[in-house]
């Protein structure tokens, strides 16, 4: 139990161009869904919480204009990156919890490797 | 101070020997902490979760919580080449609606 599926695995686009990735929860409903964002040979870090049916939480220094995320139901939160830049480029994984209890531990996407040339 | 850290390594043992991983966190009043492995290219997949203070042991895994100490630690006992991977320590901040953040994990290589 506890899939969290991720589409797509892998894209290229070019500079200035938009790219939307969705995380889908499979097998249970996930009101909050977390977006981070690895670069190579680094940690982890948390871009933005996405809520269920109101606005995503945004961490510092992560450009809400730029980074659009959207979670329209309790199983879907798709994140556009606009206007891509090869900065940009960067393995971004989706995640969610499958209970409320905001302790338990949150079930990970596959990742998308976007390159943006 | 970050809010996780974690010895970067790489950290390399031969195989069967015992890889212990560290991990501290500045959040006193967080009460849940997860390990996660990741390998290269792939997302994090958690391994231990844990909660309260003390061991707690899974198969080859044994988690060590010390709260007053602000410590996490992952022991792997037998370790296997397939262990080598890179190991993160994540700390649940529940004064800030359950965000989970990731020191910038160990990276371990078990020797055959």
């Amino acid at each position: 139990g506890a899939v969290v599926s991720q589409h797509p695995s892998r894209v290229i686009c070019k500079s200035g161009t938009s790219v939307k990735i969705e995380c889908r929860s499979l097998d249970f409903q996930a009101t909050t869904m977390f977006w981070y964002r690895q670069f190579p040979k680094q940690s982890l870090m948390l871009m933005a919480t996405s809520n269920e049916g109101s606005k995503a939480t945004y961490e510092q220094g992560v450009e809400k204009d730029k980074f659009l995320i959207n979670h329209a139901s309790l199983t879907l939160s798709t994140l556009t990156v606009t206007s891509a830049h090869p900065e940009d480029s960067s393995f971004y994984i989706c995640s969610a919890r499958a209970w409320t209890d905001f302790n338990s531990p949150l079930h990970f996407g596959n990742g998308t490797r976007l390159t943006v040339t | 101070q970050k809010e996780v850290e974690q010895n970067s390594g790489p950290l390399s043992v031969p195989e069967g020997a015992i890889a212990s991983l560290n991990c501290t966190y500045s959040d006193r009043v967080s009460q849940s902490f997860f390990w996660y492995r990741q390998y290269s290219g792939k997302s994090p997949e958690l391994i231990m979760s844990i909660y309260s203070n003390g061991d707690k042991e899974d198969g080859r895994f044994t988690a060590q919580l010390n709260k007053a100490s602000q410590y996490v630690s992952l022991l792997i006992r037998d370790s296997q080449p397939s262990d080598s991977a890179t190991y993160l320590c994540a700390v649940n901040m529940d004064n800030q609606g359950g965000k989970l953040i990731f020191g910038q994990g160990t990276e371990l290589s078990v020797k055959p």
